[in-house]
């Protein structure tokens, strides 16, 4: 089974703080993902990688940056927190963007409270 | 700009009744996906539909698509509590577009009374 790890399930910080979320996939997956979710407005993609070092902007990446260093790891960091950017986030990966059923796998998300 | 609109958006219903979520897009796309998700975790693949007229069973859900209507469907076959979470449709953008996402419906709340 595919296994897609975050590093924290809770977490509290405060306006201004430096975040970083990890992600881990245990698949050899080239694709990696991270969403925030927030009720009523389903997943919104924030930025997605294609191979180690390669990155690209979803629809919100304001305010977020990410690392991909190596193919199983996959970083979001929050530069500057702020109140608006609490909400759930959600790693995921999957295997290559060229399979007709390429599937993402979530990791269980990591809820972020920004005081 | 595609979009995504899953209706309802909330659902309650009792156990042993059938239902039918919709999920409309509003441009062509080449994949739709359906997910579940459990209160307070993460999100688990259901189906992936490739084609107009694709139908897929599992259980008690069934979903299908229609790519000339845009509308893909899940619908719930005698239900049971289990069958309560919240469920969303994803698209592909079409493939011509660079930027690889999948764009979300905001999710039905399934709710299955005993």
């Amino acid at each position: 089974d595919v296994k897609v790890t975050q590093s924290s399930r809770y977490l509290v910080k405060r306006t201004g703080e430096k975040v970083f979320l990890e992600c881990v996939q245990d698949m050899d997956h080239e694709n990696m993902f991270w969403y925030r979710q927030d009720p009523g407005l389903g997943l919104r993609l924030i930025y997605f990688s294609y191979d180690v070092k390669m990155k690209e902007k979803g629809d919100i990446p304001e305010g977020y940056s990410v690392s991909r260093e190596k193919k199983e790891r996959f970083s979001l960091i929050l530069e500057s927190a702020s109140t608006n950017q609490t909400s759930m986030y959600l790693c995921a990966s999957s295997l290559s963007l060229w399979l007709a059923t390429d599937t993402q796998y979530f990791g269980p998300g990591t809820r972020l409270t920004v005081l | 700009e595609l979009k995504v609109e899953q209706n309802p958006l909330f659902l309650s219903m009792q156990e042993g009744k059938n239902y039918t979520i919709y999920c409309n897009y509003s441009t062509t796309s080449d994949r739709l996906y359906w997910y579940r998700q459990d209160p307070g975790k993460s999100l688990e693949s259901l189906f992936v539909l490739l084609s107009n007229g694709a139908v897929k069973q599992e259980g008690r859900l069934m979903a299908s698509l229609d790519t000339k209507a845009r509308l893909s469907t899940l619908h719930i076959t005698a239900a049971v509590h289990d069958l309560s979470a919240t469920y969303f449709c994803a698209v592909d953008l079409p493939s011509m577009d660079s930027n690889y996402q999948l764009i979300w419906g905001a999710g039905t709340k399934l709710i299955i009374k005993p």
